[in-house]
């Protein structure tokens, strides 16, 4: 069954400070790997997406990192703003001629002055 | 990037109502777009698959009858809650996907709420 995990479930920074998400997953044929910030009552939107031969990929403040051999990736924020707070997915795809998403449960991050 | 917009972003029903919801695309040509569910501290839930001008494809132990969708144009794809009840309430996200799209293939709305009293 693919599955997709996320640690850790809720986390809480002070601002400025930096941290880093944990994605686990099981999804084959594996297509490419995303990461999602989604703020209370809105869509998802796209921080970085990676294909199986890219290690590591960066957005601004947001680094993502791919693992694909141990299947882990991560997102790592650098010097976190009040605006980051957010649930953060971790959605992985799977191509079956139409492409499947599995989503994981998101890490609900907090960011504190 | 590409657009994805929702309409209503929120809705109030009383039960045994119909309640549509339009997802739009208004930069691209969204071949397929994506219905999904979100309760509360958890996961989008794939609810169904529509391609432009053919029927949906439903999530196993998604009621097709009750979640009616219409993917009539290459722009528009419409989700109606058929007799809609409080469990019904709920985060409803759509996201499309078009040919034209290089590099990410799925782009969200930003989502209505239905809640059902």
């Amino acid at each position: 069954k693919n599955q997709v995990e996320q640690s850790p479930q809720s986390l809480i920074i002070l601002e400025g400070k930096n941290c880093t998400l944990q994605c686990n997953y099981t999804v084959s044929p594996f297509s490419n790997l995303r990461w999602y910030k989604q703020d209370t009552g809105r869509g998802p939107v796209s921080l970085t997406i990676m294909t199986f031969s890219e290690n590591t990929k960066s957005n601004g403040r947001y680094t993502a990192t791919l693992d694909a051999d141990t299947k882990q990736s991560s997102l790592h924020i650098t010097a976190s703003q009040l605006s980051d707070s957010a649930s953060y997915i971790c959605v992985v795809s799977a191509n079956f001629g139409n492409e499947k998403l599995t989503f994981g449960t998101g890490t609900r991050l907090t960011i504190i002055p | 990037g590409a657009v994805v917009s929702q309409h209503p972003s929120r809705v109030i029903c009383k039960s045994g109502t119909s309640v549509k919801i339009e997802c739009r695309s208004l930069d691209f040509q969204a071949t397929t777009m994506f219905w999904y569910r979100q309760f509360p501290k958890q996961s989008l839930m794939l609810m169904a698959t529509s391609n432009e001008g053919s029927k949906a494809t439903y999530e196993q132990g998604v009621e097709k009858d009750k979640f009616l969708i219409n993917h009539a144009s290459l722009t528009l794809s419409t989700l109606t809650v058929t007799s809609a009840h409080p469990e019904d309430s709920s985060f409803y996200i759509c996201s499309a996907s078009g040919l034209a799209l290089k590099g990410e293939t799925q782009y969200f709305g930003p989502g209505t709420r239905l809640l059902v009293l």
